[in-house]
Formats: C-alpha cells, sequence, structure tokens
C-alpha cells in the first residue's frame, strides 16, 4: 500500500514562493509526480522526479528525496492563476498514479 | 490531436441504476485507468487495463467493473448506484504501465439522487 501525507490548504498572496509539501511511504517506488487541477477542470502535469534533487521548470521547481520518502513543489511568483489543488502522485513500477489528497492552494492579491 | 475524450459529461441516475461511461485514450496511448473524485479530495484509483487486460484494481466493491476494447477505448461500469457513487469519474491514459505522464480526461460528473 501507499501512504501519502500533504497539508490540506495552504494560502499565499502573489509574487510570494510557496513550498507544498508532500511525505510517502510506497515500496516499490519507481518515481513521484506532481499534478496541478483547476476547479471543475482535469489535473495536468507539472513535473515528474526520479533521482534525488531538484528539478527546475520555470516559476515551477520539485524537489525529491528517496531515502526521507519526501517531495516538495515549490512555486515562485506567485500568479493568481496558480489558486489550484496540487496533488502528490509517488509511482510504483507497473502500477498506475495513486494521489495524495490534494493541498489547496489559494493565492490572493 | 485529440486528448483523452471522456462521455457523457454530465449523468444524472437514481438510487439502484446502472451507468456506464466511457473514455477514449489519446492515440498511441494503450494503458487506461479510471480514478473517482469527490469533492475536496484526491483522485482515488479504480482500475488500470494495459493492453486489454486488467493492471490493477483499487478498493473499490464488486459493483464497479470496467473493461477495454481492441481500439484501447475503455468503458466503467458501475451497478446498483448508491448516493456515495455521486463524485467525478476521471479517466486516464498513458503509453505504457511504467512511469509516463498520464493525461487526463474532462471527467463525467454523476449524479447519484
Amino acid at each position: 500500500g501507499q501512504n501519502i501525507d500533504q497539508p490540506t490548504e495552504m494560502t499565499a498572496t502573489e509574487g510570494a514562493i510557496v513550498q507544498i509539501n508532500c511525505t510517502y511511504q510506497t515500496s516499490g517506488f519507481n518515481g513521484l509526480f506532481w499534478y496541478q487541477q483547476h476547479a471543475g477542470e482535469a489535473p495536468t502535469f507539472l513535473s515528474y522526479n526520479v533521482l534525488d534533487g531538484l528539478e527546475e521548470k520555470g516559476r515551477f521547481s520539485s524537489f525529491l528525496s528517496r531515502s526521507k520518502g519526501y517531495s516538495y513543489l515549490l512555486l515562485k511568483e506567485l500568479q493568481m492563476k496558480d489558486s489550484a489543488s496540487y496533488l502528490c502522485a509517488p509511482k510504483k513500477a507497473g502500477t498506475a498514479l495513486i494521489f495524495g489528497k490534494g493541498t489547496t492552494l489559494s493565492v490572493s492579491s | 490531436d485529440a486528448g483523452v475524450t471522456q462521455s457523457p459529461t454530465h449523468l444524472i441516475k437514481t438510487r439502484g441504476q446502472h451507468v456506464t461511461l466511457r473514455c477514449s485514450p489519446i492515440s498511441g496511448h494503450k494503458s487506461v485507468s479510471w480514478y473517482q473524485q469527490v469533492l475536496g479530495q484526491g483522485p482515488q484509483f479504480i482500475f488500470q487495463y494495459y493492453e486489454k487486460e486488467e493492471r490493477g484494481r483499487g478498493n473499490f466493491p464488486d459493483r464497479f467493473s470496467a473493461r477495454q476494447f481492441p481500439n484501447y477505448s475503455s468503458e466503467l461500469n458501475v451497478n446498483a448506484l448508491l448516493l456515495g457513487d455521486s463524485a467525478l469519474y476521471l479517466c486516464a491514459s498513458s503509453s505504457a504501465t511504467g512511469p509516463t505522464e498520464a493525461f487526463f480526461g474532462q471527467g463525467t460528473r454523476l449524479t447519484v439522487v
């Protein structure tokens, strides 16, 4: 089985930086995905980490520590459109994505 | 290229009825997964199919079943609907079962009354 833990809600202001943490316990771990989901829409892919370290992609970065079962998503220069749910999904080899409950981020002006 | 398409987009059923939801994956994708998402929660895994065979099943009752056709499209069937089955049902397709990105359809919003 898998245990995935992420904060339920976070708030931030425009222009700020926010870090969304995810801890997991996954047997047969094969990498970790982050997805973004706006209200009423389908989840969309943000990042995939398989090796330890930081992967940067524009305003968004994702970090993974396999030994600690820990990942975070870092969002810089926050914009109102970043208000969404962020889903952590550690990947088990040969299986479908299993998602955490998600973190709802609210960005205010 | 068309993305993942699901039909219908919205559906209202009464308790005890049966429902069939449909999904067409991205062309060339052979893996389809189904998820149930209730408001305020992350998507919960129901089934994964690859090359027409079931590759994984989540913790859902036997009232839920699915299948994948030779053209890789898929159906999710739910029998004896309960009020608690009201949710957004998402279909995701990927090229393989390995660590590849999954692409989601817009979902079917099922309301059971």
